[in-house]
C-alpha cells in the first residue's frame, strides 16, 4: 500500500523552462512534507520542506505547494538548470508512538534537463 | 567527521551470508535511522536509534535483520544468513534531534548472487 506516490517516473524540461514535480499522498497523519533531491551513488540531499499547516514555502528557485484537501504537493523549479537534473524523491512525515519522525518515501522521478 | 560516512560502498555477498554494514554518523548527532533502498523504489525505514537506545524497530523486514549502536555513535546494521531479496541499497542518515531534518550517507550497495 503506497501511501506516498509519485506518478511520474520520469520529466524532461527545458533549460530556463519551469519544472513541476507531482506528489500524492494518502494518510492524513502526515504532518510535515519534503522533497529529496538525488544524484547517482551519493544518498538523497534535503532540498525544501513544508508543514501541513502551510499551503507554499519558497526557498531561491525552488517553491513546494501543498493542497491538503486533495492530499496533493507539487515542487517548482524556476527556471530549470543542468545540474537539476537528479532523480527527486517526495516524503512525507509521521511521528511514531516512540517519538522519531518516520519518513515515508514516493518512487521518485527522474529529472532531466536539456541544456 | 563532515557527513555520514557508510562502508563498505559495495558488498556482493553469496545467499546465505552473513553480512554487516557500518555506519559512522556526523559527530555529536544523538538520532540515527537505517533505510533499505530497493531498485526502483524510495527509501524504507528500517530502524532508529536515540543514542544507544534502539527506540524503534518496525521497519525491519525479518528477524535476520539486526542493527546496534553500542557506544551512541557507530552503528551497525547486520543482516544474516542473506537471500535475494535483501538486495538493495542501505542508507543511514543522523541527525540532533528525531525530527526528519536529517543527512543521509551515501550508502552500501549490497548484491545477494
Amino acid at each position: 500500500d503506497q501511501q506516498v506516490k509519485q506518478n511520474s517516473p520520469s520529466l524532461s524540461v527545458q533549460e530556463g523552462r519551469i519544472s513541476i514535480l507531482n506528489c500524492d499522498y494518502t494518510n492524513s497523519m502526515f504532518d510535515y512534507f519534503l522533497w529529496y533531491k538525488k544524484y547517482p551513488a551519493e544518498g538523497p540531499t534535503f532540498l525544501i520542506s513544508i508543514s501541513s499547516i502551510k499551503d507554499k514555502n519558497e526557498d531561491g528557485r525552488f517553491t513546494v505547494f501543498l493542497n491538503k484537501s486533495a492530499k496533493h504537493l507539487s515542487l517548482h523549479i524556476v527556471p530549470s538548470q543542468p545540474g537539476d537534473s537528479a532523480v527527486y524523491f517526495c516524503a512525507a512525515s509521521a511521528r511514531t508512538n516512540f517519538g522519531n519522525e518516520k519518513l515515508t518515501f514516493g518512487t521518485g522521478t527522474r529529472l532531466t534537463i536539456i541544456p | 567527521g563532515a557527513g555520514v560516512s557508510q562502508s563498505p560502498r559495495y558488498k556482493v555477498a553469496k545467499r546465505g551470508q552473513d553480512v554487516a554494514l557500518r555506519c559512522d554518523p556526523i559527530s555529536g548527532h544523538v538520532s540515527l535511522f537505517w533505510y533499505q533502498q530497493a531498485l526502483g523504489q524510495g527509501p524504507e525505514f528500517l530502524t532508529y536509534f536515540q543514542n544507544e537506545a534502539q527506540l524503534d524497530k518496525s521497519g525491519l523486514p525479518s528477524d535476520r535483520f539486526f542493527a546496534e549502536r553500542p557506544e551512541g555513535s557507530v552503528s551497525t546494521l547486520k543482516i544474516q544468513r542473506t537471500q535475494q531479496e535483501d538486495s538493495a541499497v542501505y542508507l543511514c542518515a543522523s541527525s540532533f534531534s528525531a525530527s526528519y531534518g536529517y543527512t543521509f550517507g551515501s550508502g552500501t550497495r549490497l548484491t545477494v548472487v
